[in-house]
């Protein structure tokens, strides 16, 4: 089976950062997604991890350790609309049957 | 750009009854799911399709039966609708072996 979790809360403060984590236990694993939901829309694809390492996507990265079921997404230069939920979701080999999701972090940013 | 419409947006159905809801994807993608998301839950999957004639058992998929008549369309149905099925449901299409998937904007659904 497949298990994602992620902090409930995390607040930050304008023009800083922000970084949300995510650990995972899966029997299979082929690759783990970020997504962003704003309240009452749907969720929006941000980033996809499947190697070890940083992965630098200008506004946000995200970093994968397989040997550790861990990644983490990293908000910099934080704006006030960057205010959301964020979910982690695993892939597993059969990635046709699709993401099993962690409940996701609401990130909240103040001036 | 990539498009997944719903219908309806927002249903109140009676305990009992029967459901469907309809989901239409214009991005020409092999695979579609049904998710529904509840709070402490997260989103969970229902059913899923790799293709036009096929469907597939997700993680919860008692009390719910799918639909996938064309690449396009793809319905979720509540053949006896209970209270415990209000959720927002969303659907969404993606590629085989490509981690991004699109959603469309969900639809609420009440069980009275």
């Amino acid at each position: 089976g497949q298990g994602v979790e992620q902090p409930d809360n995390l607040m930050s403060v304008e023009g800083t950062f922000a970084r949300v984590n995510c650990t995972y236990s899966t029997s299979g694993f082929n690759g783990l997604s970020w997504y962003q939901q704003r309240e009452g829309h749907a969720p929006v694809f941000l980033s996809y991890v499947v190697l070890d390492g940083l992965k630098d996507s200008g506004h946000f990265s995200t970093f994968l350790s397989r040997s550790n079921g861990y990644s983490y997404l990293l908000l910099t230069e934080l704006q006030i609309k960057d205010s959301a939920s964020y979910l982690c979701a695993v892939r597993a080999y059969n990635y046709a049957q699709g993401l099993t999701f962690g409940l996701g972090t609401r990130v909240s940013v103040f001036p | 750009e990539a498009a997944v419409t719903q219908s309806p947006r927002n249903k109140v159905a009676v305990t009992g009854g029967k459901v469907t809801l309809s989901c239409n994807q214009t991005n020409n993608h092999n695979n579609m799911y049904w998710y529904r998301q509840d709070t402490g839950h997260g989103l969970r999957l229902i059913h899923y399709s790799y293709g036009a004639g096929s469907t597939e058992k997700g993680d919860i998929p008692d009390g719910y039966k799918a639909s996938r008549p064309s690449q396009e369309n793809f319905s979720l149905i509540l053949e006896l609708a209970t209270p415990s099925q209000t959720s927002v449901y969303f659907c969404a299409s993606g590629v085989l072996g490509n981690a991004e998937q699109f959603f469309g904007p969900g639809t609420r659904l009440t069980v009275l």
